[in-house]
């Protein structure tokens, strides 16, 4: 079976701009998860779609938003970039909710603000 | 707010030795799941293992094994006969999806 795929995998943008970042899950995967890693903040949890509702949710401010489409595929969209959203944002798939099943990742999406 | 905790920013060992990794956690749940991640330079993060709360016996996976304490909500993972492969960045996670800071472990030849 083919990973967890993430398009693209850097970007650059502007303070200010929106972006969406895309996941392919492995197929048969329900479950995609959001991730955002900082070396200053490490990895935290942004959401989980599940059968395309969201599942769970971090403590991230509403400028991120995610969806999962019917083929399990995902998008997150971060509005109004600030410069502290640069980071390596990582979509992460399971068979079932990622709670208890083990979380195949994907290389992340390198986004840099400037 | 509840943490995940890995007191080891850094650790280093031998080629073929032995090394631990440890972990502490902070739930409220009596039947959970625990997990360790490996984050390879550049590469993707990948399951090392995973450990459930309501089995006493501790998880092992060929050279990669834990020690899992419930009680002292201790979860620390046991890397026999290091490679220099296993250089990377090891991740705890509890089953609500919060990570540890994460250790950097480098294998030295």
């Amino acid at each position: 079976k083919a990973g967890v795929t993430q398009t693209p995998r850097y970007l650059i943008k502007t303070r200010g701009q929106q972006v969406t970042l895309s996941c392919s899950p492995i197929s048969g995967h329900r479950s995609v998860s959001w991730y955002q890693q900082t070396p200053g903040q490490g990895l935290q949890f942004l959401f989980e779609y599940f059968s395309e509702t969201q599942r769970n949710k971090g403590n991230f401010p509403g400028r991120f938003s995610g969806r999962q489409f019917s083929n399990s595929r995902s998008e997150m969209n971060v509005s109004t970039l600030e410069l502290g959203d640069s980071a390596l944002y990582l979509c992460a798939s399971s068979e079932g909710l990622a709670g208890a099943n083990e979380q195949y990742f994907g290389p992340g999406t390198r986004l840099t603000v400037t | 707010a509840q943490t995940v905790t890995q007191s080891q920013p850094e650790m280093s060992v031998q080629e073929a030795e032995t090394v631990t990794l440890s972990c502490t956690y902070d739930t409220s749940e009596n039947n959970y799941y625990l997990f360790w991640y490996k984050q390879p330079p550049s590469r993707q993060m990948i399951l090392v293992i995973r450990q459930e709360a309501y089995k006493q016996q501790n998880a092992t996976e060929n050279r990669f094994s834990v020690n899992f304490q419930k009680a002292a909500k201790s979860f620390s993972l046991k890397i026999s006969d290091s490679q220099l492969g296993d250089t990377a960045m090891y991740f705890c996670a509890t089953d609500d999806m919060r990570f540890g800071a994460g250790t950097r472990l480098t294998v030295k030849p």
